[in-house]
């Protein structure tokens, strides 16, 4: 079946250092969605890519969507204690919308104050 | 964002007792309604998609008799463990699509089973 895998699977960096997870799929996706879960809460959406060499950005946060549609990656510029948590990215198993969302493995981000 | 609730937040049941968790989307119609579960400090894993009106769609190794899913309107969606088993214990988590791409989460559910 179809495989989301993200790596690192830990990141520890000290406050200001950037940080980047990348996320695999096996298969192409229609689209890939970036989700943040703080320790202890649930997961929140932070965006979503549809085409092919899709870059946006959220401040700080820089996600960006392969050209063949089956990798990913969230880069996050100079970081702070509040982006302490998991990030997620997640991707439908079709092109239907009733389709399933798999998440990738998730990296967890510690930040040294 | 769309607003998620779900309920309760926290259960402890005895071994062999059945719990029932509820998960309603508050402010749009969710068509589709996913329930995952996440054992600590792993990812989410998805254990059935129900569409509003049909029968759930369970993943491999997912116990449907076990995971009772009922969908039975655009705002509301329940899972029932049923007979917990300790190993039953973990977050259990729904979310819900509508119009929207995104799927809004639900505050999650700690089960323990004892």
């Amino acid at each position: 079946g179809q495989q989301v895998m993200q790596i690192p699977q830990y990141q520890h960096v000290q406050e200001g250092e950037d940080f980047t997870t990348y996320c695999n799929s096996s298969t192409t996706l229609s689209n890939i969605q970036w989700y943040k879960q703080r320790p202890g809460g649930h997961p929140v959406f932070l965006i979503q890519l549809v085409k092919s060499g899709e870059v946006k950005k959220q401040k700080r946060l820089t996600f960006q969507f392969g050209e063949a549609k089956k990798n990913s990656s969230l880069h996050i510029t100079a970081t702070q204690t509040t982006d302490v948590g998991t990030y997620f990215c997640a991707g439908p198993s079709g092109y239907s919308s009733a389709s399933k969302i798999i998440f990738g493995s998730g990296t967890r981000l510690s930040i040294r104050p | 964002g769309a607003v998620v609730s779900q309920h309760p937040s926290w259960v402890i049941c005895k071994s062999g007792t059945s719990v029932k968790i509820e998960c309603r989307s508050l402010d749009f119609q969710a068509t589709t309604m996913f329930w995952y579960r996440q054992f600590p400090k792993q990812s989410l894993m998805l254990m059935a998609t129900s569409n509003e009106g049909s029968k759930a769609t369970y993943e491999q190794g997912v116990e449907k008799d076990k995971f009772l899913i009922n969908h039975a309107s655009l705002t509301l969606s329940t899972l029932t463990v049923t007979s917990a088993h300790p190993e039953d214990s973990s977050f259990y988590i729904c979310s819900a699509r509508g119009d929207r791409v995104e799927a809004f989460f639900g505050q999650g559910t700690r089960l323990t089973v004892v």
